[in-house]
């Protein structure tokens, strides 16, 4: 069965501190790995994607196909990053439709 | 930028009535549109995939009689909850391809539906 997990419905963090969000994914094939981000009051977007391999705002993700992770990760958290996190998977390889949706992280960082 | 726009962004109806939500690429084409939903506190669930000039693909579980799909243009998607009952009440959101893109998915903001 295709799954994200996402253990953490919340983490709780103090501004400068390192942050890594998990995430576990369940598929047989190839998937392509996202990570979605919402801050308060607007509408999801995409943060970043495994196969671009890059860094945005910051936060990097590398996909572990032995432990079928792909954590995010930031070393300095920053108030600004307070926001909800979604680990999404694509069963279609090369494309981002169909997206599986892991059930979100809220990370919190104070001040 | 490509923004995906949905209206209503909130919905209040009684037990038996239907609604229609839109969802519309405002700055481009999107042969390719999903509808999501959302229960509080809890991940997005795919409903449908919706093409333009066809029928919607339905996911398992997901009741097509009741949840209607038109994709009537390359701009518009919408979708009608039918004789809406109160469990029909959750957090709908949808996006879009854009034609001719990098396949990432553009989200709306989302309509919050609450039957009475």
């Amino acid at each position: 069965a295709q799954r994200v997990t996402q253990p953490e419905k919340l983490l709780s963090v103090f501004k400068g501190a390192p942050v890594e969000l998990k995430c576990n994914y369940s598929y047989s094939g190839s998937p392509e790995l996202f990570w979605y981000v919402q801050y308060s009051r607007q509408r999801l977007q995409l943060l970043l994607r495994h196969i671009s391999r890059e860094s945005i705002k910051g936060f990097t993700a590398d996909l572990n196909k032995g432990e079928t992770s792909f954590h995010l990760k930031k070393p300095f958290a920053q108030e600004e990053d307070s926001a909800m996190y979604y680990c999404a998977l694509s069963p279609r390889s090369g494309g981002y439709n169909k997206l599986i949706f892991g059930a979100g992280t809220r990370l919190a960082v104070h001040p | 930028g490509a923004v995906v726009s949905q209206h209503p962004s909130r919905v209040i109806c009684k037990s038996g009535t239907s609604v229609k939500i839109e969802c519309r690429s405002l700055d481009f084409q999107a042969t390719t549109m999903f509808w999501y939903r959302q229960f509080p506190k809890q991940s997005l669930m795919l409903m449908a995939t919706s093409n333009e000039g066809s029928k919607a693909t339905y996911e398992q579980g997901v009741e097509k009689d009741k949840f209607l799909i038109n994709h009537a243009s390359l701009t518009l998607s919408t979708l009608t909850v039918t004789s809406a009952h109160p469990e029909d009440s959750s957090f709908y959101i949808c996006s879009a391809i854009r034609d001719g893109g990098t396949g990432e998915l553009f989200f709306g903001e989302g309509s919050r539906l609450t039957v009475l």
